[in-house]
């Protein structure tokens, strides 16, 4: 079964810094491009960053630019995104999201999401 | 590229027929998808290159359009299809998601 996990989430002050990761299974890692999405407390969707299958096209919201990396290790089929100065509008869901193959380039595989609160 | 959806609230019964429409701020082509989310869940993707459904989703789920316009119709609504529904446009970086319908009893 395809399938995407997120953990690393929690509890962190402003400014502080967090790294969220999401391991995937069922498929080859590298051959898809990965993103993360995020979801403030009762708001909508919003993209975060998204990186290429091979890791050397990242992009970024212009709400995170300068403050987030997304990064993966294809060895552990692991997705990684590093979060610095932490803002209380960071505070949301983070999802990890497969952006699928001949589907468009829309993103078809979704992990469960991890909590990210940023508080003092 | 912004994405407006419309409307932002849908209160509908089961049965009825029901359409959600996404505006794109510039033309985007056909690179626009369609995700529903319950609550508490993650999304799910419905519809891809505006009008292809994905695999195991029901046949009631439409999408048409291209360009600027683009439209979700739900042609009988069940009891599991009230939740929330964004598009989201793939065409070019930063990627953008519209606000959200929420669809109700």
């Amino acid at each position: 079964e395809e399938q995407l996990v997120e953990s690393g989430g929690g509890l962190i002050q402003p400014g502080g810094s967090l790294r969220v990761s999401c391991v995937a299974s069922g498929f080859t890692f590298d051959f898809y491009a990965m993103n993360w999405v995020r979801q403030a407390p009762g708001k909508g969707l919003e993209w975060v960053s998204s990186i290429t299958g091979s890791g050397s096209g990242t992009y970024y919201s212009d709400s995170v630019k300068g403050r987030f990396t997304i990064s993966r290790d294809i060895s552990k089929n692991t997705l990684y995104l590093q979060m610095n100065s932490l803002r209380a509008e960071d505070t949301a869901i983070y999802y990890c999201a497969r952006r699928g193959n001949y589907k468009g380039g829309s993103f078809d595989i979704w992990g469960q999401g991890t909590r990210v609160a940023v508080a003092s | 590229i912004q994405l407006s959806q419309s409307p932002s609230f849908l209160s509908a019964s089961v049965g009825d027929r029901v359409t959600i429409t996404c505006r794109a701020s510039q033309d985007i082509s056909s690179n626009l998808a369609w995700y529903q989310q319950d609550r508490g869940r993650p999304p799910k993707l419905l519809i891809y290159a505006a009008s292809t459904l994905q695999s195991g989703v029901p046949s009631r789920f439409s999408g048409r359009g291209s360009g600027t316009e683009f439209t979700l119709t739900i042609s009988s609504l069940q009891p599991e299809d009230f939740a929330t529904y964004y598009c989201q446009q793939v065409n070019s970086y930063p990627l953008t998601f519209g606000q959200g319908t929420r669809l109700e009893i």
